[in-house]
């Protein structure tokens, strides 16, 4: 069975912390991963594509532990704009691009 | 990334009726895909649908329930048919980006089944 795990949260931090979400696969064959973002009400945005090598897009970093199945976010020097629920995403391999998505994390930065 | 629209935004329908969702791309796409998404709940893929051939079902969704069309590389839609408050969700197109098998969303249909 092909899932994803995501911390169940919810977070709560004040502005300027540094907050880390964790995410576990169930296929060592899976093939993409991302994070995806989603405001209330709204689709989810691609964060950012997560590669083996760990990538980092300005005060988020995003790494991929292939052995143990794992991803990671981590936000620092959080803002109140960053609220939002942060979905783990994974494709599972194969040419047809379909994605499993986390249950989500739900953040809420605090002034 | 491609700009995606989605008719309706919003619905409320009677139980047993059926309603229809257009997803818009402004520009061709190979892959299209409809998810639901139930309230409080993540993203659960529906089906791929395919331009020129049937779509293709995920497991627990069907085509007399959830019938498709994929008439060309940027339009698709999907109906809800025989509507039940179960149905009540949010139903999202996405698209396939050019690089890593990344997806983008459209802004998403919420229904309210009564």
């Amino acid at each position: 069975r092909k899932e994803v795990e995501q911390d169940p949260g919810p977070f709560n931090v004040p502005e300027g912390a540094t907050v880390a979400f964790n995410c576990t696969y169930s296929n060592s064959a899976s093939q993409s991963f991302f994070w995806y973002r989603q405001d209330c009400r709204k689709e989810p945005k691609l964060l950012m594509s997560v590669y083996s090598s760990g990538n980092e897009d300005g005060r988020f970093t995003a790494q991929l532990n292939r052995a143990s199945q794992y991803i990671s976010l981590l936000i620092r020097d959080s803002k109140l704009s960053d609220s939002a629920t942060y979905l783990c995403v994974v494709n599972f391999g194969g040419s047809n691009y379909k994605l499993t998505f986390g249950k989500g994390t739900l953040l809420t930065v605090n002034p | 990334s491609a700009v995606i629209s989605q008719k309706p935004s919003r619905d409320i329908c009677q139980r047993g009726t059926s309603l229809t969702i257009q997803c818009q791309v402004d520009s061709q796409v190979t892959m299209m895909f409809w998810y639901r998404q139930q309230p409080g709940q993540s993203l659960t893929l529906i089906a791929t649908a395919n331009q020129g051939s049937e779509a293709t079902y995920e497991s627990g969704f069907v085509i007399d329930k959830f019938p498709i069309s994929r008439p060309n590389l940027t339009f698709s839609t999907l109906t809800v048919s025989n509507m039940s408050p179960e149905d009540s969700s949010i139903y999202l197109c996405s698209v396939v980006g050019r690089l890593n098998y990344e997806q983008y969303f459209g802004p998403g249909t919420r229904l309210t089944v009564t």
